[in-house]
């Protein structure tokens, strides 16, 4: 596609319930970045693929978020039994290759809300 | 303490001033410099790359690294509104090494007509 889509722009969901968010990248991207922006906070770092291969997780702040991107496309993150604290931008970035210093395209984000 | 800091502005400057907008970081293994300009409801976009230390040039836009004092710039000369928007700052390791970007807190922006 022309861009990174990620859908939905928007997300209210109540304290317990599992939300998952979509990332559409770039279509020729090999990588693909999860980031969670906190209101007046820079992106940080969550989790990236190459293609389907999952080499970080790092930032994945507890075992309730698990990211997936089966056929090295489309890509999911899951985040069980939501907390208020998870409530932020999530923003997926996509890249053409993985080396160190590569441009990162992000897309426009889906804000979560947990009540 | 984090590993970018980045003046927290908000900043507000006339039209025609010339911006400046700092980062510190402490991760001695950064070699590629960004900056990221964000507007309202939407996603960061590219704005400088830079590569180890030194000076980039683009129309109105230079960037500074000087590795030494960890520390890197942004100047915009002959700022317009349409510069107004939050710069972010961002940061990543040497080829090989971790790919994600470290990025600062963002710096609001606003230039007024």
């Amino acid at each position: 596609g022309a861009g990174v889509s990620q859908s939905p722009r928007y997300k209210v969901t109540k304290r317990g319930q599992d939300v998952t968010l979509r990332c559409d990248p770039i279509s020729s991207h090999a990588t693909l970045y999860w980031y969670q922006q906190a209101l007046g906070q820079g992106p940080e770092f969550l989790t990236y693929f190459n293609y389907e291969a999952q080499p970080d997780k790092s930032g994945l702040p507890s075992d309730r978020f698990s990211a997936e991107r089966p056929e090295g496309s489309i890509s999911t993150l899951t985040i069980q039994r939501t907390e208020q604290r998870d409530s932020a931008m999530y923003r997926c970035a996509s890249s053409f290759t993985s080396g160190g210093g590569e441009t990162q395209y992000f897309g426009p984000g889906t804000r979560l809300l947990v009540l | 303490q984090k590993e970018v800091e980045q003046d927290p502005g908000p900043l507000s400057v006339p039209e025609g001033a010339i911006v400046s907008l700092n980062c510190t970081y402490s991760n001695s293994a950064f070699q590629y410099f960004m900056w990221y300009r964000q507007y309202s409801r939407k996603g960061p976009e590219l704005l400088m790359y830079t590569y180890s230390s030194g000076n980039k040039e683009d129309g109105r836009f230079t960037a500074q690294v000087d590795k030494s004092s960890k520390y890197i710039s942004l100047f915009i000369r002959d700022s317009q509104p349409s510069d107004s928007a939050t710069y972010l700052c961002a940061m990543s390791g040497p080829r090989g090494s971790a790919r994600q970007l470290t990025f600062g807190s963002g710096t609001q922006l606003t230039v007024l007509p």
